[in-house]
C-alpha cells in the first residue's frame, strides 16, 4: 500500500541553524501539506501546496519557513533560522484533490 | 476562528463494548470531516472520512455527521485493547487544510 515517507525521523539542531525536512508524498497525489504538533498539543496546519505553488498558509508559516518541490517526488520544508519554539513533530501529508489526507510518520525536530 | 472541539477524555470502556466519540465544529462552511487515530509518538492514521449528513459504516467503525447541529461522531463497536489511542476529529477549514481537535484519549480495558 502506498504511503508517505519522511526523512529524517529525528533531527537535532542548534538555535539559529537552518534545517530541511524531506517528504515523499504518495505518487498519484496532487496536494501536499505540512503540519506540526508540539508535544501534548493539537496538530496544526502550516501550509498546503498544489500545482507548484502555495495554496494556503497559516500564521505560523512566516518568512522563516519555505516549501519546495525540487523534483517529481520530493517535497521539502525549510526553516531558515530555527528557534527553540520550533521544536515539534512535523508531519507531511498528501491527498488526491480535496479528499482525505494521508500522513507520513513525521520528523521530530529538536532545537537546542 | 475556526474551531473543532472534542472531549479530551480519557474515555474508558471495557473490551467488547461500544466506544462513542464526539466532536463539534464552529465553521458552517466545513464540508468534509475525518477521524484519525494517533498512537503515542506516532502520526495520525486515517480511519474514516464523511462528507454528507447521515451515517457511514466501515467495519467496526461508524461515523455520523449532522451539519445542522455541527456535530460529528465516531462509534467503535466491539472495542479491542488495540483501539486504545487518541482519536482526532478534523474538519476541512479552507483550501484543503484540516483543522484538528485536541483529540479524545480512548482506553479499552480487558
Amino acid at each position: 500500500e502506498p504511503e508517505v515517507t519522511q526523512t529524517p525521523s529525528h533531527q537535532v539542531t542548534q538555535m539559529g541553524q537552518e534545517v530541511i525536512l524531506r517528504c515523499v508524498p504518495i505518487s498519484n497525489h496532487l496536494y501536499f501539506y505540512w503540519y506540526r504538533q508540539i508535544l501534548g498539543q493539537k496538530v496544526e496546519f502550516l501550509v498546503s501546496f498544489y500545482n507548484n505553488e502555495i495554496s494556503e498558509k497559516s500564521e505560523i508559516f512566516d518568512d522563516q519557513f519555505s516549501v519546495e518541490r525540487p523534483d517529481g517526488s520530493n517535497f521539502t520544508l525549510k526553516i531558515r533560522s530555527t528557534k527553540l519554539e520550533d521544536s515539534a513533530m512535523y508531519f507531511c501529508a498528501s491527498s488526491v484533490l480535496d479528499r482525505a489526507q494521508y500522513f507520513g510518520p513525521g520528523t521530530r525536530l529538536t532545537v537546542t | 476562528q475556526k474551531e473543532v472541539e472534542q472531549n479530551s477524555g480519557p474515555l474508558s470502556v471495557p473490551e467488547g463494548a461500544i466506544a462513542s466519540l464526539n466532536c463539534t465544529y464552529s465553521d458552517r462552511g466545513s464540508q468534509s470531516f475525518f477521524w484519525y487515530r494517533q498512537y503515542s509518538g506516532k502520526s495520525p492514521e486515517l480511519i474514516m472520512s464523511i462528507y454528507s449528513n447521515g451515517d457511514k459504516e466501515d467495519g467496526r467503525f461508524t461515523a455520523q455527521l449532522n451539519k445542522a447541529s455541527q456535530y460529528v461522531s465516531l462509534l467503535i463497536r466491539d472495542s479491542q485493547p488495540s483501539d486504545s489511542a487518541t482519536y482526532l476529529c478534523a474538519g476541512s477549514g479552507g483550501y484543503n487544510k484540516l483543522i484538528f481537535g485536541a483529540g479524545t484519549r480512548l482506553a479499552v480495558h480487558p
